[in-house]
């Protein structure tokens, strides 16, 4: 494992299209985040798997927006009909079962533009 | 009123100077983390501490869990150091982060 990968590094999308971005995170990492990043500001939470649970959702997260985790490992995140707001950094992080003892890895995320 | 506030905002210093960065927070947490941010979007994590100090290389971190307080402090700094710095606390059962916007740091030769 060389850490947390995302694809795409980039994505440029018109207004009302669909993009899905995906986030393969370390493999012994059961615990998977999605954070959003505007210009300026920190990350924000989206959501957080555990394994393939989707436990927790953030209000961020409009109906626009879903996110899976298959079989535990890989994740997706989906945002349907994308709208100029929607530009972004979208940032993956995994983190071990003993969270507690071990802090987070970022991936390099996948930066949205929406024209 | 954020849950994380970071000072200062922007930060320049010399090269070879002492840094401080400072975060305050007003929650429960169950860790607390600083981040580093450089242009292009990649984090990396520096420390996840829980209480007292820790320290790697030139990078100090400390915490007071009574009073809500964290600093990051960076000894003879280089410019190599010039990064956004993010303190991000730790909370709840599914150990989310609630970031601070960060403290963009130049420092110059």
């Amino acid at each position: 494992d060389t850490g947390v990968s995302q694809d795409p590094r980039h994505k440029i999308t018109k207004r009302g299209q669909n993009v899905t971005f995906r986030c393969d995170p370390i493999s012994e990492h059961n615990r998977l985040y999605w954070y959003r990043q505007t210009l300026g500001q920190g990350p924000e939470f989206l959501t957080y798997f555990q394994n393939e649970a989707q436990l927790e959702k953030s209000r961020l997260l409009s109906d626009r927006f879903s996110a899976e985790r298959p079989k535990g490992s890989f994740s997706t995140l989906e945002i349907q009909r994308t709208e100029q707001g929607d530009s972004a950094m979208y940032l993956c992080a995994s983190s071990h079962p003993e969270a507690a003892n071990y802090g987070y890895t970022f991936g390099s995320g996948t930066r949205l533009t929406v024209v | 009123k954020n849950e994380v506030e970071q000072s200062p905002q922007n930060l320049t210093a010399q090269e070879g100077e002492f840094i401080t960065i400072n975060c305050s927070y007003s929650v429960g947490i169950s860790a607390l983390h600083w981040l580093q941010q450089h242009p292009g979007g990649g984090i990396v994590s520096l420390f996840m501490l829980s209480s007292g100090k820790k320290k790697h290389g030139r990078l100090i971190a400390t915490i007071n869990i009574q009073e809500k307080h964290s600093s990051l402090h960076i000894t003879a700094s280089h410019p190599r150091d010039s990064a956004v710095y993010i303190c991000a606390v730790q909370r709840g059962a599914t150990n989310k982060l609630i970031f601070g916007t960060g403290t963009l740091l130049a420092v110059q030769p």
